[in-house]
């Protein structure tokens, strides 16, 4: 069972602040890790896949970073704005997709 | 269709009684899965098809829950003798090729069992 943690479980950021968040899973059988963005009232939706060691990938504001020999995952969102409010779940992949509990991020204005 | 679809979209169910999910993946995709999302927790994982074969049904949390997907295609989520801890929302995904692609969620059904 591939064991997924995601901390902090809620986080509260000022608008225009900088924030980060942590995805820990087992670094063996590693294949491949999924961030997605998770809104109130919606389906989840993916920000990036990601499968090599060392990768970066970035969608305007928000990038992720992703160690697969230490097992862990770290999603960056530059300048927080209102829209950024939502739960953002980590999934690493190795036979079957499995997802952390998520980290609730909740922007202030 | 564009999207994942699921039906129905609620669904209120009697103690004891039989439901069916079902789950409409985008065209061509390989892929198969489908959550259980308790009320603020992230979504748990129940099964997973690839094509019309279940290659992992450890998820599933009684032998009430069963699964299928006879065609490859469409997929069905049944329920018997529902009890009230089966309340939830159902999330079915699919994918293009087994987690090295995206996965596409569809709106979810949600299950209330009185």
């Amino acid at each position: 069972i591939l064991n997924v943690e995601q901390s902090p479980q809620s986080l509260h950021v000022q608008e225009g602040d900088s924030t980060n968040f942590t995805c820990s899973f087992p670094s063996s059988n590693f294949y491949a890790l999924h961030w997605y963005r998770w809104e109130t009232a919606k389906s989840p939706e993916a920000l990036f896949v990601m499968t090599l060691n060392g990768d970066e990938k970035k969608k305007g504001r928000i990038s992720a970073t992703l160690n697969t020999k230490e097992g862990y995952s770290y999603l960056y969102i530059k300048g927080s704005q209102p829209e950024d409010s939502a739960t953002y779940l980590c999934a690493p992949v190795d036979d079957k997709i499995i997802f952390g509990k998520g980290t609730r991020l909740h922007i202030l204005p | 269709g564009a999207g994942v679809s699921q039906s129905p979209r609620y669904k209120v169910a009697k103690r004891g009684q039989d439901v069916a999910l079902r789950c409409d993946p985008i065209s061509g995709h390989v892929s198969l899965f489908w959550y259980q999302q308790a009320l603020g927790q992230g979504p748990e994982f129940l099964t997973y098809f690839q094509n019309e074969a279940q290659l992992d049904k450890s998820g599933l949390p009684s032998d009430r829950f069963f699964a299928e997907r006879p065609e490859g295609s469409v997929s069905t989520l049944k329920i018997q003798r529902t009890q009230q801890e089966d309340s939830a929302v159902y999330l079915c995904a699919s994918s293009l090729a087994h987690g090295r692609t995206e996965a596409f969620f569809g709106q979810g059904t949600r299950l209330t069992v009185v």
